[in-house]
């Protein structure tokens, strides 16, 4: 398996503008986890999914960030309008449900975005 | 909602000695303790984790210990090598046994072995 794919690696985009981050968790993760990292406020979870239905969104910041999963294979995250505070590292991150041993999140290589 | 809070924020050692690093949790149902680990540019990566059944698991050369009566775990490392300079961050969760639950992380510990 290719582990965790986001897509875009890298995003510069100008205040105002919408950005649409992408990720592919690995298959048979029923676990889909949204992280935002920043050297202010370290590794704050964002949103998460089980069977592609959210769980908990209380780490969304405000009403200009949303987060999809239309299917077991692919989630978005998308931030409209943009502002240069939403300057971060975004991590997708799967895992699989087990009643025993560990519970790994498996990370992405994670989205550098900046707004200028 | 849980708090984790970790200390030290920067940790340098010598290569060869041993590095602690210490998290305590505010939320008494917390029974899963992960450890992740984050070279420069990379992704966190699991290294080693402990549930609330057990008060010390041993990897190689590291180590968690618990202690659930003071809300605090910690982890050791030993004869550290270069390839251990990377910022930790601990976690804490309530598993409830049958999935995933979130994890709360601390805001992590960039440790630097000198060589």
């Amino acid at each position: 398996d290719a582990g965790v794919i986001q897509s875009p690696r890298h995003e510069v985009t100008e205040m105002g503008q919408e950005v649409t981050l992408r990720c592919k968790p690995i298959s048979g993760h029923d676990y889909l986890f949204w992280y935002r990292q920043t050297m202010m406020r370290g590794l704050e979870l964002l949103i998460y999914f089980n069977n592609n239905v959210p769980i908990d969104d209380s780490g969304m910041p405000e009403d200009r960030f949303s987060a999809k999963m239309p299917n077991a294979s692919f989630s978005t995250l998308k931030i409209q309008p943009s502002e240069p505070r939403d300057s971060a590292v975004y991590f997708c991150a799967s895992s699989l449900a087990g009643t025993s041993g560990r519970d790994e999140q498996f990370f992405g290589p994670g989205t550098r975005l900046t707004v200028l | 909602g849980e708090n984790v809070e970790q200390h030290p924020s920067t940790l340098s050692v010598q290569e060869g000695d041993s590095a602690v690093i210490k998290c305590t949790y505010s939320d008494s149902a917390s029974n899963y303790f992960p450890w992740y680990k984050q070279e420069l540019g990379k992704r966190p990566q699991l290294i080693i984790d402990i549930r609330s059944n057990v008060g010390e698991k041993k990897d190689q050369r590291i180590a968690v210990t618990l202690n659930k009566t003071a809300k605090h775990f910690s982890l050791h490392i030993t004869e550290t090598q270069p390839e251990d300079s990377a910022v930790y961050f601990c976690a804490a969760s309530n598993w409830r046994g049958f999935g995933n639950e979130k994890l709360t992380f601390g805001t992590g510990t960039r440790l630097t072995i000198i060589p």
